[in-house]
This record gives C-alpha cells, structure tokens and sequence, in this order.
C-alpha cells in the first residue's frame, strides 16, 4: 500500500515536494516510480528509483533538470522534488511501485497539487 | 522516447457486448532475452488511480475478470473486454515498460450505448 502526503497549493516558482510512504514492501525492492496526470499531458512517467547494489535513477527528460527523487530507507518512504514550478506543472501526482514483467501494479491515491499565484 | 497510440478514442458498447481497444508502439516492447512484451492495459474510474488490469501484454493481474483479455506482441497489442458490465465504464490505457520513459496511450474512453 503507498500513502501519499505533501502541499497541494504552489506559487510559480516554487518547490514541489512529495512523500510516499510504503507499506507492505520495502524501498529496496522493485522499483518506485512518481506519474502525474493532468487533461493536457495524460499520464506522464516522472522518473523513479531502485536499488541493485546501488541506488539507480531514470527521470523524464520532460523534466530531467528539475525532478529529484529520494528514497529513504529509514522511514520505508520515498520523495519527489520538482523545482522552479510552472502552472503548467498543475496535476495529479502518483506515486507507483513498478515490479519487473509486471509493470506499475499498485499505485497511490493520488495528490493534486495547483500551482497558481 | 517510445509513442504508444491508442485507437479508438471513444468507443461505446450494448451491455454484454465486446469492446475492442487496440495499441500500437512506435518501437517494439518485445525484449528477446526473455520472449515477453514489456506492456500492460490499465483500468481508470473517475477520482480513482489507474488499476493494472492485464501485464506482460496478456497475463491478467490477480483479481481481474477473466472478460479482460490481452493479446499482440511487437508493436501491435489488444485488449478486449467481452461481455461488457456496467461497471467496466472507464478509461483504459496501454502502456510500455520496456525501456524509460516509461509512456503510456492517450486513452480510451469506453461507455454503455
């Protein structure tokens, strides 16, 4: 199960910042993907993280300056940060765990995050 | 970037009809090491966050009706729904995971005619 958590509200140039919290399952498994979704972009895959050996990261290039990803062990969670935001980045945001063969299989509730002056 | 393009847009279906709802990649999703197509079809209801229905182009996600079927490989994939239930009313979307930016379809809109 993910549990999404953050600020809904944003002024243009501001931080958006996003917690996923995950139960049932551990950040160091599979992978941990952020999406959103808005009328003008359908869905878009963000980025997301996985650990082999190592932490790995992917980030759409629609966004690749300005997304980070973090996961963090100690509290099972990982975070999305978009900075320098737009109105244009208004949408829904999902946080997603993505499983090899399987795909994106169990998803978050969804977070809209406006983002206006 | 891979392009999945879904067709139709919209379709509407009589109650126990057959939807049909085609995908297509703009590169094959087909990973020869393992023979399998890197695409699933998800299921959205409104306020809701999309559901896997169907993974590996055509293994049903645990739980899913078997109405929910899919087939395809390479770059041409479909998802059929047969016998349509009222509560199948939604937007269905493909998507490939093969290689990133993971990119879905634009979406299908299906409702009871």
């Amino acid at each position: 199960q993910l549990q999404q958590s953050g600020p809904r509200l944003l002024k243009p140039s501001q931080t958006l910042s996003l917690t996923c919290a995950i139960s049932g399952d551990s950040v160091s498994s599979n992978a941990w993907n952020w999406i959103r979704q808005s009328p003008s972009r359908g869905l878009e895959w963000l980025g997301r993280t996985y650990y082999k050996s190592k932490w790995y990261y992917n980030y759409a290039g629609s966004v690749k300056s300005r997304i980070t990803i973090n996961p963090d062990t100690s509290k099972n969670q990982f975070s999305l940060q978009l900075n320098s935001v737009t109105p244009d980045d208004t949408a829904v945001y999902y946080c997603a765990r993505g499983v090899i063969l399987t795909g994106l299989d169990c998803w978050g509730q969804g977070t809209l995050v406006t983002v206006s002056s | 970037d891979i392009v999945m393009t879904q067709s139709p847009d919209s379709l509407a279906v009589s109650l126990g009809g057959r939807a049909t709802i085609n995908c297509r990649s703009s590169q094959s999703v087909l990973f020869s090491s393992d023979n399998k197509n890197y695409l699933g079809w998800y299921q959205q209801k409104p306020g809701q966050p999309p559901k896997l229905l169907i993974y590996s182009a055509s293994t049903r996600e645990s739980g899913v009706p078997d109405r929910f079927s899919g087939s395809g490989s390479g770059t041409d994939f479909t998802l059929t729904i047969s016998g349509l239930q009222a509560e199948d009313v939604a937007v269905y979307y493909c998507q490939q995971y093969y290689s990133a930016p993971w990119t879905f379809g634009q979406g299908t809109n299906v409702e009871i005619k």
